[in-house]
């Protein structure tokens, strides 16, 4: 199976500024074929389903604000937050879809100051 | 607008059944995939079971942790996924979410409020 390792595994931040976290994979999750990273971001709110924010590493989902930037290839991706917002809060999961079975990492916890 | 409804989870005891059950709405059930990602309390997500269409013989697959002992199914004609869990074990509490993948894209875009399963005696 494909292991995902997230850094770091919490982080507090103040409203305003900007927070990156990593996600590496065992293996690359770029396919050859058609250049994509089989790679999603998601978001999971306290007490709520976990909510996709990105796909194929760097692709908003639809209504999902532009303050989300994801990016990487290959084995190393990394989620950015330009600018934290207090509904941001949150923990980050990073998915591989590129096998199966998909797995996670064990998540980023965001914490607002 | 597409829904996923969980139902049917509860508090059984080790090596008891429990079959839950997933109502899909607001897309074409029938040439999504479909899957069950799981969340014990505190911990991270880890899938649980796939199931493909019917163009694809309904090819199952599962996580080691339960394979030989859940069985997921499906019913095209009432947009139902359901997971049948046996010899249920205390480390298989958890929420239990039924996702589905967006068409040609396999991320999990939709997923349920969960149904939550207590394994204890």
């Amino acid at each position: 199976d494909i292991v995902m390792t997230q850094t770091p595994s919490s982080q507090a931040v103040s409203a305003g500024e900007k927070v990156t976290m990593s996600c590496k994979s065992s293996q690359s999750l770029l396919y050859s074929e058609n250049k994509k990273n089989y790679l999603a971001w998601y978001q999971q709110k306290p007490g709520q389903s976990p909510k996709l924010l990105i796909s194929w590493a760097s692709t908003r989902e639809s209504g999902v604000p532009d303050r989300f930037i994801g990016s990487g290839s290959g084995t190393d991706f990394t989620l950015t937050i330009s600018s934290v917002q207090a509904e941001d809060l949150a923990v980050y999961y990073c998915e591989q879809y590129y096998d199966t079975p998909p797995t996670f990492g064990s998540g980023t916890k965001l914490e607002i100051k | 607008a597409v829904q996923l409804v969980e139902s049917g989870g509860g508090l059984v005891q080790p090596k008891e059944s429990l079959k839950i059950s997933c109502a899909a709405s607001g897309f074409t059930f029938s040439n999504a995939a479909m899957y069950w990602v799981r969340q014990a309390p505190g911990k991270g997500l880890e899938w649980v079971a796939r199931i493909r269409t019917k163009p694809n013989n309904y090819a199952t697959y599962y996580a080691d942790s339960v394979k030989g002992r859940f069985t997921i199914s499906r019913d095209d004609s009432k947009s139902m996924v359901y997971l049948q869990m046996d010899n249920l074990k205390t480390e298989d509490t958890a929420m239990y979410y039924c996702t589905a993948p967006e068409v040609r894209n396999p991320a999990f875009a939709y997923w349920g409020q969960g149904t939550l399963v207590t394994v204890s005696s």
